[in-house]
Parts: structure tokens; C-alpha cells; sequence
């Protein structure tokens, strides 16, 4: 298995409350992933890094910031937790050149805002 | 629009009952085709890569195949531990892969 740790594993927090979610990996791979996934839809990309301090958006980036300060970590931060935030959150690493690039996922994050 | 779609949405075989799993995509300048398979409460485990039509790739009971719209994946004699959910993903850039929703299987005993 791919060397991918999400903490927490589960966490429940109030609408408003900041949350901070960690992807830690021992791959040394350098593309970082974070996706979420919900009910009728399929993964869909928040944020992604392509080196140390080399972020950018996804396809549902509003709300939600990163940072990489070393490249095995990926912090996801909820700026203002809100419900619609609930899901489960995967991070994933890739390897890839122009083609290929197959990602190994993390064990996920299930996050509940009340 | 950049677009990925499985179907069936849930599919229950018996054992030893061959079927296949269909992903069909829109995407234009395709640069991998991805199979993951997703148990309960678990992230998605990488299957198979397809990059080119015709292309087909095999492991255990599972093949995997592409044509220039879809992508199968066979699977042959299942077993109740193929019970899973199945996910497509086709990569329309360096850092853009648009996922299906998923086949759930459930190979009964």
C-alpha cells in the first residue's frame, strides 16, 4: 500500500468552527491531491499542489485553503466550517509526467459540521 | 464539457456469474483512462491505467479495456470478495481527472 495518512480519520465540529484536515506521505511523490466525496457524485478536486508551496484550485475550491511546507505534508483548512462542507475527505499523490499518472489514495477523512 | 459516466449504478451477480462494468467518457485529449476499486469506509485502490484504444489490461478475475468513447471492465467468475465499488477516471490534464460515480457490485454466495 502507498504510504498515505489522513488525521483525523472522523471529526465532527459546529458550522463557523476553522478545521484543519493533514495528509501525510512517505512516498516522496510530488503532486498532492485533495478531493471530496459525496452521494451521486464522483471525487471531485478542491485543491492540488505540484511541489512544496505550490498550490492551486480545484473544481470546488470555495471555502477551503491548503498549504505545503514540506513535501510529504498537505494541510486542507475549512476557513468557516459550514454544513454543506460535510462529506468525506481523500487525499491522493501522484507521480506523473504527460501521461500516466495513476493516484494512490489516503483512507479518508469523514467530516461532520452540525 | 469534460464528462465521465458508469453504468449500472448497482449491479448483483451470482458467484461465478461474468459480467462486465461500463465507463463511458467525453473528454477531449485523453491522457490515461483509471480503474479504482473502493471498499466501505476506505479510499480508492488503483486497478489498472489504459492510455490508448485497444488497449486491454488484466489482473486476477479483472480486464480492463478501451475504446476511443468507453472503457469495460470484465470481470470474470466473481467472487464475493469482488464485492465493491468500482470507480473510472479519465484525465483531461495534468492535473484535472474527472471521476464516474461508481458501479457498486455485490457478488452474492
Amino acid at each position: 500500500d502507498a504510504g498515505i495518512t489522513q488525521s483525523p480519520r472522523h471529526k465532527v465540529t459546529e458550522t463557523g468552527t476553522p478545521v484543519t484536515l493533514r495528509c501525510h506521505q512517505t512516498e516522496n511523490h510530488r503532486y498532492m491531491y485533495w478531493y471530496r466525496q459525496d452521494p451521486g457524485h464522483g471525487l471531485r478536486l478542491i485543491h492540488y499542489s505540484y511541489g512544496v508551496k505550490d498550490t492551486d484550485k480545484g473544481e470546488v475550491s470555495d471555502g477551503y485553503s491548503v498549504s505545503r511546507s514540506k513535501t510529504e505534508d498537505f494541510l486542507l483548512t475549512l476557513e468557516s466550517a459550514t454544513s454543506s462542507q460535510t462529506s468525506v475527505y481523500f487525499c491522493a499523490i501522484s507521480e506523473s509526467g504527460d501521461y500516466g499518472g495513476e493516484q494512490y489514495f489516503g483512507p479518508g477523512t469523514r467530516l461532520t459540521v452540525t | 464539457e469534460d464528462q465521465v459516466t458508469q453504468s449500472p449504478e448497482a449491479l448483483r451477480l451470482q458467484e461465478g456469474e461474468s459480467s462486465s462494468l461500463n465507463c463511458s467518457y467525453t473528454v477531449s485529449g485523453l491522457r490515461g483512462l483509471f480503474w479504482y476499486r473502493q471498499d466501505p469506509g476506505k479510499g480508492p485502490e488503483f486497478l489498472f491505467t489504459l492510455y490508448s484504444a485497444g488497449e486491454e489490461k488484466e489482473k486476477e478475475r479483472l480486464k480492463a479495456t478501451l475504446t476511443k468513447k468507453e472503457s469495460f471492465l470484465h470481470i470474470t467468475a466473481p467472487k464475493p470478495e469482488d464485492s465493491a465499488t468500482y470507480l473510472c477516471a479519465a484525465r483531461a490534464g495534468t492535473y484535472k481527472y474527472i471521476f464516474g460515480t461508481g458501479t457498486r457490485l455485490k457478488v452474492l454466495a
